[in-house]
């Protein structure tokens, strides 16, 4: 299966620690998507690269994410410190980028900060 | 927000119903895109309607795409215990991003 790959499935942190999501695109995208998925909040962007280039950092999630996309097959997400309020479920999509076309998404981390 | 005042929105059908949701957005969109989104999974495409198309048929889904009033629909014929899924509709321009509406849980009952 090429699609998008995010590992790991599952996280529980402790309130103050760093955590690394990590996401491995479907090959050949040039768009890359972090979102977070809550019940209340629904599909928030937290940031978008575009051949490797941060485009947009969401703004209300600066302070402790941050998202990087080293080389065009691998970004990261960090969080640090860890709130209870990030528990979430972590999406990570990529696409072509041009056209409006599909986004594929990952299965998600889902995220529980104790 | 890109969309208008909705919220988690909950449908319960029996199978064999058709089963229409809605969505209305407020800024300048290229194109609709429905996704559905199964427990434990990501979003996943299930039809795009671009702003020069006023109608797109999949299956037993039916799109539509009115411009002037910013609004899409999202059909489906015969329901199935299957659709049973939460359904997200999305605008986005000519770049990837998306901005995604909050979603109807639809369940599909036997």
């Amino acid at each position: 299966d090429a699609g998008v790959t995010q590992t790991p499935r599952h996280e529980v942190a402790e309130k103050g620690q760093t955590i690394i999501l990590k996401c491995e695109p479907v090959s050949g995208h040039n768009d890359l998507f972090w979102y977070r998925q809550t019940k209340i909040q629904g599909l928030e962007l937290l940031s978008y690269f575009r051949s490797k280039s941060l485009m947009e950092d969401g703004g209300a999630f600066k302070d402790r994410f941050k998202a990087e996309m080293l080389n065009s097959s691998f970004s990261t997400l960090k969080i640090q410190p860890t709130e209870p309020k990030d528990s979430a479920v972590y999406l990570c999509a990529s696409s072509f980028g041009t056209g409006g076309p599909e986004v594929f998404f990952g299965k998600g981390t889902r995220l529980t900060v104790v | 927000s890109q969309w208008g005042e909705e919220n988690l929105q909950a449908l319960s059908i029996q199978e064999g119903e058709d089963v229409t949701m809605n969505c209305s957005y407020k800024t300048y969109t290229t194109v609709v895109h429905w996704y559905r989104q199964d427990s434990g999974r990501g979003p996943a495409l299930i039809i795009l309607i671009r702003s020069n198309e006023r109608e797109k048929r999949s299956g037993r889904l039916r799109a539509t795409l009115d411009t002037s009033s910013q609004s899409s629909s999202l059909s489906i014929t015969a329901a199935q215990c299957e659709d049973t899924a939460v359904y997200f509709c999305a605008t986005g321009t000519n770049t990837g991003k998306l901005t995604f509406g909050d979603g109807t849980v639809l369940t599909v009952k036997p």
